[in-house]
């Protein structure tokens, strides 16, 4: 079974630019969930889609927006990029009812806004 | 929806000493989730804990559920380097499958 795989895996943006990042989800997974990681601090949850709707929003702003695909797979866009979006972004998937098997996370994208 | 407090934030601990750290609610807890981090790795998930005064083994790691269900530990007996990384506990906001918020986890570093 394959991970969750996200890309691109670095990337470098201006301020005021937008940006989309990628995930795709763990096979036979339906939930996918975003996280904001700066250096040194722990995940901070963004939102997280289930069945294609958001199921639920962190303190983050409207320019922070996302979708999921009929496959599962998912987007996290943000528009207006400021300094403070430099970070480890974070995507994690699991199935509904877990079972006590947590989520799974990809590897990240780090983004780097200039 | 209140973030866990996680103690302590760092611990240096020689090979072979045990390792604890701790995870604590004002709220009660429909669960709670451990997950560790490697040094520019990503989380990876340990273990859930559902019940009040739970406790689970793998192998070194022990893991424990408050009998109020508002904090949580986990133990590492006779620390290895591999141990080293940030250890994160996470609880369901919303009830199971809801949206996970970490603490701030704990950064473990092992001296060999």
């Amino acid at each position: 079974e394959t991970g969750v795989t996200q890309s691109p895996t670095h990337l470098i943006k201006t301020r005021g630019q937008q940006v989309t990042l990628r995930c795709s989800s763990q096979s036979g997974h339906n939930t996918v969930s975003w996280y904001q990681q700066a250096l040194g601090q722990g995940p901070q949850f963004i939102f997280q889609y289930y069945r294609e709707e958001e199921n639920g929003r962190g303190n983050f702003p409207p320019r922070f927006s996302g979708l999921q695909f009929p496959n599962y797979s998912s987007e996290l866009n943000v528009n207006a990029l400021e300094l403070d979006d430099s970070a480890l972004y974070l995507c994690a998937s699991t199935t509904s009812g877990t079972g006590g098997l947590g989520y799974t996370f990809g590897s990240g994208t780090r983004l780097t806004v200039v | 929806g209140q973030q866990v407090m996680q103690i302590p934030q760092y611990q240096h601990v020689q090979e072979g000493e045990d390792f604890t750290t701790y995870c604590n609610s004002s709220t009660t807890l429909s669960n709670i989730q451990w997950y560790k981090q490697r040094p520019g790795g990503h989380p990876v998930f340990l273990i859930q804990l559902v019940k009040s005064g739970e406790v689970k083994k793998q192998k070194r790691l022990t893991f424990q559920f408050g009998e109020a269900k508002k904090n949580s530990s986990l133990h590492i007996t006779a620390t290895q380097t591999t141990d080293v990384g940030t250890y994160f506990c996470g609880r369901e906001d919303g009830g199971s499958q809801g949206n996970l918020i970490f603490g701030k986890g704990t950064k473990l570093s092992v001296k060999p």
